[in-house]
């Protein structure tokens, strides 16, 4: 079965500090994976996606940026962050194709940028 | 571009009620349509995903219907329990491999 990684759970940072967030997929090939932002009181703003390795495209300009170095690894980055940046993050995967099939969800970050 | 409604934001029932979330979408150029279930501070958790070529999908206590032509779907509680209390989100999937959400439904089922 398949199964998605997400870590950390939750993470402080200054404001200026670098950002790494990491999800990982097993048991599915070649999957779409996703990268979205979930602020108190708003619904899910989709950051970045990828179809296949060193391909993503980017819904939002902003100081984040994401990576895809391996087939079921995605990266969530940033070189300073900012305040605005504090949020709640998930990481999701679906199978790929035409038709969009089901989409999966890690249990997120929360991140606070103080 | 697709934008997704969810009403109404909040839901308090008591228990054992039957109940209905509803969902709208400006587009009708989609591919399938999902309801997620999201507890406090965690990931979201699939209940039901309908392509776009169904009309319902049933699961235990949940049914989840799509009238793709009029832009909305229903998602149906049956004899709602406390472990209900959550925020129902629904995802409408496009093209480009995107979903879009709504902002949630809070539901609250009083013991």
């Amino acid at each position: 079965s398949q199964t998605i990684h997400q870590w950390p759970a939750t993470l402080v940072q200054p404001v200026g500090s670098p950002l790494s967030l990491e999800c990982t997929v097993e048991g599915t090939s070649n999957p779409n994976l996703y990268w979205y932002r979930q602020a108190a009181g708003r619904g899910l703003q989709l950051l970045f996606y990828s179809v296949g390795i060193g391909q993503i495209s980017s819904e939002v300009p902003q100081n984040l940026s994401a990576s895809r170095p391996q087939d079921r690894q995605f990266i969530l980055s940033s070189k300073k962050l900012l305040l605005s940046d504090s949020g709640f993050y998930l990481c999701a995967w679906s199978g790929t194709g035409v038709m969009n099939t089901e989409a999966f969800f890690g249990q997120g970050t929360r991140l606070t940028v103080v | 571009k697709q934008e997704v409604t969810q009403i109404p934001a909040a839901l308090s029932v008591p228990e054992g009620e039957n109940l209905v979330l509803n969902c709208s979408f400006t587009d009708s150029a989609i591919y399938n349509l999902q309801w997620f279930r999201q507890d406090p501070g965690k990931g979201l958790t699939s209940l039901l995903l309908i392509q776009s070529s169904q009309r319902e999908q049933t699961s235990g206590r949940l049914n989840a219907s799509l009238d793709k032509s009029s832009g909305r779907s229903t998602l149906y509680i049956a004899a709602s329990q406390p472990g209900d209390s959550a925020t129902y989100l629904c995802a409408v999937g496009g093209s480009g491999n995107q979903f879009y959400f709504g902002t949630g439904t809070s539901l609250t089922v009083i013991p």
